[in-house]
């Protein structure tokens, strides 16, 4: 049981490079997100998926686009990436109970 | 609008020592709290929750109560071991959109032996 698969564990872009971070879960959740933690801040809510076909903003939206494909993957796009955008992204799903992917280490120079 | 403040790390304890982690929020109506934590390289595991006020979430030792009154939900253990080294987030959910979840900055905890 992989529960919330994220890949990749670690990326270093390029100012103005594009990227998109996958996600998958196989616990037949509806809902999945996609947060980024920084120091100090805790977890954001970049976007959110309430089931499939469906997306909303959370609470950092800007700069970033999300795709939710079929009920098992939900992925997060950099279209141009920039060095605020230097965090570490976790995807997470929910039913009830809730499970987080081990995150992806993301540098922009 | 909605936020939750935890106190600020680290916390640094011996092995048995009591645990206090503060955390208080700010909401419309009566959210959904919660405790998450996450070991070193990991993601977050769902520690604990309450739903209601004078709820009492508790799991593997730790326990939290829901206080409406002083809009709290502080975490505690009796005696904490070497194994309860994490950071500890506190959350809340609203009541009206159960999928935007509200973080606190964490608060790291380290135990020594």
């Amino acid at each position: 049981n992989a529960g919330v698969t994220q890949t990749p564990k670690f990326q270093v872009l390029k100012t103005g490079q594009s990227m998109t971070l996958q996600c998958a879960q196989d616990m037949n959740h509806n809902s999945m997100y996609w947060y980024r933690q920084d120091p100090g801040m805790g977890l954001r809510l970049i976007y959110y998926s309430a089931s499939e076909g469906t997306t909303d903003k959370g609470e950092v939206p800007n700069g970033y686009n999300v795709s939710r494909l079929n009920k098992r993957e939900f992925s997060l796009r950099l279209e141009s990436a920039a060095p605020s955008q230097t965090s570490v992204y976790f995807c997470a799903s929910r039913e009830g109970t809730e499970s987080f992917g081990s995150g992806t280490r993301l540098t922009v120079v | 609008g909605n936020s939750v403040t935890q106190m600020e790390g680290p916390v640094t304890l011996s092995e048995e020592a009591f645990l206090t982690i503060n955390c208080t929020y700010t909401a419309t109506g009566y959210p959904s709290l919660f405790w998450y934590v996450q070991y070193p390289g990991e993601g977050l595991q769902l520690l604990l929750k309450a739903t209601k006020a004078d709820d009492k979430g508790s799991n593997k030792g730790f326990e939290a109560t829901y206080r409406k009154e002083t809009t709290s939900f502080h975490l505690e253990k009796g005696s904490v071991q070497v194994s309860d080294s994490a950071v500890y987030f506190c959350a809340l959910s609203p009541l009206y959109n159960f999928n935007k979840f509200y973080f606190g900055s964490g608060t790291k905890l380290n135990v020594k032996p």
